[in-house]
């Protein structure tokens, strides 16, 4: 079985500020890690994800996200953040072994808001 | 083509009535997931279907709730004598099944949110 956390409900980022969301998770075995982005009002959007080689993975609108085994952690990072990132954020992760059946286990979610 | 649908997009019942929510996957995804959205948290995985076969039900909470995908497109998922725990949103994705081994991108709908009072 496999879990997730997300420390940070809640993080408020001036605009143009950089933010890191973090995400760290608990499994016995290999897993695939992503970050989905849930915008007001519409579904979830995958934003990155990591499968194998470099642990520095980036994705859509500028996000980035590191892996690291050691710590197990994959904290997403944003160098300057825009008005429009505000949303919330979700850590996920799939066992790798269980090819066929990808259900996600998910963190509770951050919710990052924007300050203009 | 269009993406994943849901409907209801919001449902509101009376304890102990049965509802019946429904998946239109992205055309020609072989995979359908749904998951429930308690206030505040994560999606949590109820099931999961590959064509119309249900390849794991350990999500699901009791034996109040059921889904099926009998043609292998088009997914319900059923609550009986629902109860006001059951509020939520639930919320469906579909993704390719290939061949080989890697992850297949799960694509979400906009969810139905169900409130029984």
């Amino acid at each position: 079985a496999q879990s997730v956390t997300q420390l940070d409900s809640q993080v408020p980022v001036f605009e143009e500020a950089p933010v890191e969301l973090r995400c760290n998770y608990s499994s016995s075995v290999s897993v695939y890690l992503f970050w989905y982005v849930q915008y007001p009002n519409q579904g979830l959007q995958l934003l990155l994800k990591y499968l194998s080689g470099s642990t520095l993975v980036k994705g859509i609108n500028g996000f980035e996200a590191e892996f690291n085994k050691s710590q197990t952690s994959f904290h997403l990072r944003k160098p300057s953040v825009h008005i429009s990132d505000t949303a919330e954020y979700f850590c996920a992760v799939s066992d790798q072994s269980d090819f066929g059946n990808e259900k996600l286990t998910f963190g509770t979610g951050t919710r990052l808001t924007i300050i203009p | 083509g269009a993406g994943v649908s849901q409907s209801p997009r919001y449902k509101v019942t009376k304890r102990g009535q049965d509802v019946a929510l429904r998946c239109d996957p992205i055309s020609g995804h072989v995979s359908l997931y749904w998951y429930r959205q308690a206030l505040g948290q994560g999606p949590e995985f109820l099931t999961y279907f590959n064509y119309e076969a249900q390849q794991d039900k350990s999500g699901l909470p009791n034996d109040r709730f059921s889904a099926e995908r009998p043609e292998g497109s088009i997914s319900t998922l059923t609550i009986q004598r629902t109860e006001q725990r059951d509020s939520a949103m639930y919320r469906c994705a579909s993704s390719f099944l290939t061949g080989t081994s890697g992850y297949n991108e799960q694509f979400f709908g906009p969810g139905t949110r169900l409130t029984v009072l």
